[in-house]
């Protein structure tokens, strides 16, 4: 089936070392996201890329980075994480804009721990 | 500004009773409006989506969503509710910037 697809789906970091999260895509989707989701909370939107245009969000913080490759793969660094990088992370990608109708697709997430 | 509010962040109903989950939305242009829901450790799914083609729109599971733009209203309900919907439900609306704006999200609890 086509799918959003992360990996690992469990990551755990040591303070301060680099980390880095996978996500890929067989929709062939422009748009892909990764978003932050800490406990009992909704999700928050880090950066997306339309194709190879990245936008980040204004309160990202410079200690997360994002790369895409190609049409199908999506990486999130996360350079020198700390205690409260502590959170589910989701990828999700949608066709195109979604303030035209089209909705997010979201892969399973990865839940990252910092020791 | 787009921008969602989820008015109860806890709904506990017993198997087998109505869910209704609520949602007021505020937005200067008519938009498109989607219900998510994840499940423990989960993604998030789409339940279902508004995109002004008809105001009563129907989801997965049994879930559906009218839009009433009198009220700025777009609540999920389903009849009869299955202890598998037991999860976190999202109120969505896009934001200017490709971006979604979620509301605070309601979690169901379902009761034998």
């Amino acid at each position: 089936d086509a799918m959003v697809i992360q990996n690992p789906r469990y990551q755990v970091t040591q303070f301060g070392k680099p980390v880095t999260l996978s996500c890929s895509q067989t929709l062939n989707h422009n748009v892909m996201y990764w978003y932050q989701q800490k406990s009992s909370q909704a999700p928050k939107l880090l950066f997306h890329y339309y194709d190879k245009d990245f936008n980040n969000e204004a309160d990202t913080p410079d200690n997360f980075q994002s790369r895409r490759p190609n049409t199908s793969f999506c990486f999130l660094d996360i350079r020198s994480p700390g205690l409260g990088d502590a959170a589910m992370y989701l990828c999700a990608t949608s066709r195109y804009w979604i303030g035209w109708n089209y909705e997010q697709y979201f892969g399973p997430g990865t839940r990252l721990t910092v020791t | 500004a787009q921008s969602v509010t989820q008015l109860d962040s806890h709904v506990s109903v017993s198997e087998g009773t109505p869910v209704l989950l609520r949602c007021n939305y505020s937005s200067s242009y008519s938009p498109s409006l989607f219900w998510y829901v994840q499940h423990p450790n989960k993604g998030l799914q789409l339940l279902l989506k508004y995109t002004s083609a008809a105001t009563l729109v129907k989801g997965i599971n049994g879930f559906e969503a009218e839009f009433k733009k009198s009220e700025t209203s777009f609540h999920l309900t389903k009849p009869s509710a299955h202890m598998s919907d037991a999860a976190e439900y999202f109120c969505v609306v896009p934001g200017y910037n490709n971006d979604m704006r979620f509301g605070a999200g309601t979690r169901l609890t379902v009761k034998p």
